[in-house]
């Protein structure tokens, strides 16, 4: 079953737009959340959220945990077009395992 | 440098060959994995290794071997290759088991016609 379900799976905005990509999960003993970016071939690490409430910053791009309702997004504001990739949402879990979701493919027109 | 690297980059094989990918980390950690990514470019865990020994073995065919000959190194067989094998293979290395920041390789083409 689906651990770690993120939305939407692909998405289509014009340069100087702001996303919204969402990840929800469910797991017994959760340790931490993460957000990778994966343009054309290794995966590259962005955040890492472990407290709820606490945003995450760099440049445009920012991300917040919420623990009580099991959910996490990730905002780029102002996009580029290089900011079209695959952005992967993970959890791991007490025994240490990574649980990537399927993705939101972004794509950014010029 | 590359932290964390794999060869081949692609490979394209016969149903029923037997194949390696080779991986290597110069950045002197601990835990290596193999990841599955399929056509919709979802990224599954197939092994971990700490410090060469097997620590997560998801349920994988047992015609994928990982082999760790050191803590550097982590190599995958594959033997008897099927049609549903075909995928990128993504070895990634973190500096312990517990360290949330993976480092990935560029990963493996592998396809089997």
């Amino acid at each position: 079953e689906d651990k770690v379900v993120q939305s939407p799976l692909s998405l289509v905005v014009h340069e100087g737009d702001t996303v919204t990509l969402n990840c929800s999960y469910e797991v017994t003993n959760f340790r931490s959340l993460l957000w990778y970016k994966q343009e054309k071939k290794a995966p590259t690490f962005l955040f890492m959220l472990t407290s709820s409430g606490i945003e995450k910053k760099s440049g445009r791009l920012s991300s917040i945990l919420d623990k009580k309702e099991l959910f996490s997004i990730l905002n780029i504001t102002a996009t580029q077009t290089g900011d079209s990739a695959v952005y992967l949402c993970a959890v791991r879990w007490l025994n240490d395992k990574i649980i990537f979701g399927k993705g939101t493919r972004l794509h950014i027109l010029p | 440098d590359t932290a964390v690297s794999q060869t081949p980059k692609y490979l394209v094989t016969q149903m029923g060959n037997d194949k390696s990918i080779k991986c290597e980390q110069n950045l002197g950690h601990d835990t290596m994995y193999w990841y599955k990514q399929d056509s919709k470019k979802f990224l599954k865990i197939m092994f971990s290794y700490n410090n060469k020994e097997l620590i997560i073995n998801e349920t994988v065919p047992n015609r994928f071997s990982p082999k760790s000959p050191d803590k550097a190194h982590l190599n995958l067989h594959i033997n008897s290759l099927e049609l549903g094998d075909s995928a990128v293979y993504f070895c990634a290395s973190s500096q312990r088991t517990g360290s949330e920041k993976l480092f990935f390789g560029s990963g493996t083409q592998l396809s089997v016609l």
